[in-house]
């Protein structure tokens, strides 16, 4: 059980175009889903929270209007990098919580989406 | 303010070893939660464990334990045993929800490599 899929898992796309990436709990309802961004060998670094049926929640220096979040039912959240740039490549991961939601349940991960903007 | 500090970057054994990870954390939340993460080279992190703050007892699953001590803020992970597989990025995460609501704090993550 708990398990969240992402996709795609891999994308490059070139400089200026959007990107959706697409995060779904397969086997649990999650209230709550959070998107993070990795780079290469640093920790993860949360960007936004995302609640089912509102607007998400987006951490300090996080652009709003660059990272497009939706969560628009109990098992998809969906984020989009507008207008990508190179700068944006990287690690983009997320995770979604219980029905509870509460912060004592655990947040599963999904698999990750290399984002590759040339 | 909440952090987690895994002071070991990279950490690196021959099969068969034991190995501990060690995780240390700050918050002034009494009630909090703990968790680990494994990431191997694919890059999806996979839970192992959580513990809230009220269970001190250590935990053990297999070739991996958990030793939580809260008189000194630690909640190191062993692994017994070590095996090529276990080679990953292990990362500690603390959840304090009066102090920081849903997030969760990661630490830096131990880079562990077993060699056979």
């Amino acid at each position: 059980g708990a398990v969240v899929s992402q996709h795609p898992s891999r994308v490059i796309c070139k400089s200026g175009t959007s990107v959706k990436i697409e995060c779904r709990s397969l086997d649990f309802q999650a209230t709550t889903m959070f998107w993070y961004r990795q780079f290469p060998k640093q920790s993860l670094m949360l960007m936004a929270t995302s609640n089912e049926g509102s607007k998400a929640t987006y951490e300090q220096g996080v652009e709003k209007d660059k990272f497009l979040i939706n969560h628009a039912s109990l098992t998809l959240s969906t984020l989009t990098v507008t207008s990508a740039h190179p700068e944006d490549s990287s690690f983009y991961i997320c995770s979604a919580r219980g029905l509870s939601g509460g912060p004592q349940e655990t947040q599963y991960f999904g698999p990750g989406t290399r984002l590759l903007v040339l | 303010a909440q952090k987690v500090t895994q002071a070991q970057t990279e950490i690196s054994v021959v099969e068969k070893e034991d190995v501990t990870l060690d995780c240390v954390y700050e918050t002034r939340d009494t009630t909090y939660y703990l968790f680990w993460y494994k990431q191997p080279p694919s890059g999806e992190l996979v839970f192992l464990i959580r513990r809230n703050s009220f269970d001190e007892q250590n935990e053990i699953s297999g070739r991996y334990s958990w030793n939580f001590q809260k008189s000194t803020s630690s909640f190191n992970f062993t692994i017994t045993a070590s095996q090529v597989v276990d080679s990953a990025v292990y990362f500690c995460a603390l959840s304090d929800p009066e102090t920081s609501g849903s997030r969760l704090t990661f630490g830096e993550g131990t880079q562990l490599t077993v060699n056979p």
